[in-house]
């Protein structure tokens, strides 16, 4: 009965340095979801995969930003030269459908500090 | 204007009253509405979900939603100090792809 997992759970990165950060949705979950949360904000939207399928990558702040899951479960979001404005708590969200009414459920997030 | 807007807080109120949590939203199509719980350095945790205009009851938990006038809000009845966090309203957008957009939260502090 795992929930969505994620790591690594912090990860303090040089500028210009190249992150990969993990994300385990729940079993059968078919939809995923990746947001940044800035300090003090909310949950800003990054990318949507349906299956293997990224249906929605409109939030990704720049080509830097780059999003997989190749096989319709585990995804991984890529950072590459990283910038001090990509420090932020990154989270992932599963839902069992794509559905207006699909409930998402968030992992524990993964912290960026960005020096 | 911000699609979602709460008023960031802090909202304090005594143990045992009832909180009241805001939230508004400018896109008139927006079909489901949720609120999340986030405590400090932990990620958000559904409270509630509701789709209907009305409300909905869920323990101490009373979402309403009234979509003439965009509004929803959350009503924590017996407020504990374990219910101090910060709560986020989420909108859930038909049209805007498979996401929700979340105001910025509000912070409750429940005192003794």
């Amino acid at each position: 009965g795992a929930g969505v997992s994620q790591s690594p759970r912090y990860k303090v990165a040089k500028r210009g340095q190249d992150v990969a950060l993990r994300c385990d949705p729940i079993s059968g979950h078919v939809s995923l979801f990746w947001y940044q949360q800035a300090l003090g904000q909310g949950p800003e939207f990054l990318t949507y995969f349906q299956n293997e399928a990224q249906l929605d990558k409109s939030g990704l702040p720049s080509d830097r930003f780059f999003a997989e899951r190749p096989e319709g479960s585990v995804s991984t979001l890529k950072i590459q030269r990283t910038q001090q404005e990509d420090s932020a708590v990154y989270l992932c969200a599963s839902s069992l459908d794509g559905g207006s009414v699909g409930t998402q459920y968030f992992g524990p997030g993964t912290r960026l500090l960005v020096l | 204007q911000k699609e979602v807007e709460q008023n960031s807080g802090p909202l304090s109120v005594p143990e045992g009253a009832i909180a009241s949590l805001n939230c508004t939203y400018s896109d008139r199509v927006s079909q489901s509405f949720f609120w999340y719980r986030q405590y400090s350095g932990k990620s958000p945790e559904l409270i509630m979900s509701i789709y209907s205009n009305g409300d909905k009851e869920d323990g101490r938990f009373t979402a309403q939603l009234n979509k003439a006038s965009q509004y929803v809000s959350l009503l924590i009845r017996d407020s504990q100090p374990s219910d101090s966090a910060t709560y986020l309203c989420a909108v859930f957008q038909t049209g805007g792809g498979n996401k929700l957009t979340f105001g910025t939260g509000t912070q409750l502090k429940v005192e003794l």
